[in-house]
């Protein structure tokens, strides 16, 4: 599975939007990008996931570029309950392939 | 619906006890996991499987066993527990192997 890159922590306004980026360079044409979240403590909880195109959900946007070497988690309008561990997670589909977390980009969100 | 159920959500151990931490699905999913999470850093997969009667390990899989009797089921077991395995362990469930469903996490420590 590619490695992925996120900045370690990130601030941002309360309804403003956060955009957290992930570099996945060397992803390989069968990886999905997955984004999870975790607040404080709890378990994980998933957000979105895509292959190459731009997909949109209700809790967030995910947009990858046209090579697939990166991405960006957008949350449209972001408020003090978002403040989390957000992971991006770069695994193949098939059968077998488990998420492997790295320590993830912590937003905290400003009032 | 209870999703993930986790058992016990705390436990302290002496060195060289053994434990046995229960996950339980009521979700009918095939594949279910284990991870552990250190302070600072990100989970770490256990042991997982993707189906009744089936194990696996990840990358941490020493001094740990696993066993899925039955589909919602899956136990985890510290045979001789050590100061190391002080962490927090997240059990996870899921459908396919996309979209995890996490219970809220056991809270171990080993004196």
């Amino acid at each position: 599975d590619a490695k992925t890159t996120q900045p370690p922590s990130m601030d941002c306004a309360e309804g403003r939007a956060a955009n957290l980026p992930c570099n996945h360079s060397t992803i390989s044409g069968n990886e999905y990008v997955y984004w999870y979240r975790q607040i404080h403590s709890q378990g994980p909880q998933y957000i979105i996931h895509g292959l190459k195109n731009n997909e949109t959900n209700e809790m967030a946007s995910l947009i990858i570029t046209e090579d697939r070497k990166s991405s960006t988690l957008i949350l449209p309008h972001a408020t003090l309950r978002d403040t989390a561990v957000y992971y991006c997670i770069v695994r193949g589909s098939n059968t077998g392939n488990q998420f492997y977390f790295g320590t993830g980009t912590s937003l905290t969100v400003i009032p | 619906n209870a999703g993930v159920t986790q058992t016990p959500k705390f436990r302290v151990l002496k060195t060289g006890q053994s434990m046995t931490l229960l996950c339980a699905q009521d979700m009918n999913h095939e594949y279910m996991y284990w991870y552990r999470q250190d302070p600072g850093m990100g989970l770490r997969l256990i042991h997982y499987s993707v189906g009744e009667g089936t194990t696996a390990k990840g990358e941490v899989p020493d001094g740990y066993n696993v066993s899925r009797l039955k589909k919602q089921n899956f136990l985890l077991g510290l045979e001789s527990a050590a100061p190391s395995q002080t962490s927090v362990y997240f059990c996870a469930s899921s459908y396919g192997d996309i979209r995890y469903t996490f219970g809220s996490g056991t809270r171990l420590t080993v004196v």
